[in-house]
């Protein structure tokens, strides 16, 4: 079954860090872009960051750019999303999904982070 | 990259059509034909509904349809369900291996 598993979320004050990581599971998970997508709490969904199938491309949106860092790891096929500075706005369910073209065609089920003091 | 525009609620009958819109500029909608939808319930992760303006992936009814004219995409439920009332988002790529959101649409089956 193609599976994608988010994890990492979590509770943590201003300024700090997390690591979110993406566990992908029944395709060749080398072979596919992956992106992340974050939703604010009652808000809509905002596309983060992509990665190419190597990892030797990045690209991250405006909003974040300086804070959040986009990576992955082939041989565990898994993808990561480190977040530094965390800000009150930042509170979202950050999904994974995988890419195919164009567009996202499986998605995880989503991992909470909360910035709160 | 400003978001796309969605109405924040559309709503029908059982058996009805419904047609969300989704507009953008020149830049995204406008300038690509990779524009998806997706369907996300309650506490849910979205699902893809449409990809590539009308393209449907395997296992989603026929009932859903999309078009784009201009810098405007549109998606179509025909013969509404219960089951199809959800939040749905439209989707387009923007270049440079970005993309941009609708703000989403809630869709109330009445």
């Amino acid at each position: 079954e193609v599976q994608l598993v988010e994890s990492g979320g979590g509770l943590v004050k201003p300024g700090g860090s997390l690591r979110l990581s993406c566990a992908a599971s029944g395709f060749t998970f080398s072979s596919y872009y992956m992106i992340w997508v974050r939703q604010a709490p009652g808000k809509g969904l905002e596309w983060v960051s992509w990665i190419s199938g190597s990892g030797s491309y990045v690209y991250q949106a405006d909003s974040v750019k300086g804070r959040f860092t986009i990576s992955r790891d082939n041989a565990k096929n898994s993808m990561y999303l480190q977040i530094n500075s965390l800000r009150a706005e930042d509170t979202a369910v950050f999904y994974c999904a995988r890419g195919s073209y164009y567009t996202f065609d499986i998605w995880g089920q989503g991992t909470t982070v909360t910035v709160s003091s | 990259q400003s978001a796309l525009t969605q109405p924040p609620s559309a709503s029908g009958s059982p058996g009805q059509s419904v047609t969300i819109s989704c507009t953008g500029t020149s830049s995204d909608v406008g300038a690509y034909n990779y524009v998806s939808w997706y369907q996300q319930n309650p506490g849910k992760a979205p699902k893809l509904m449409i990809y590539e303006v009308n393209k449907r992936p395997s296992g989603v009814p026929d009932r859903f349809s999309g078009s784009k004219s201009g810098n405007t995409a549109s998606l179509t439920v025909s013969g509404l369900q219960a089951e199809d009332e959800a939040d749905y988002y439209c989707n387009s790529y923007v270049g440079n291996y970005n993309w941009v959101f609708g703000g989403g649409t809630k869709l109330t089956v009445l």
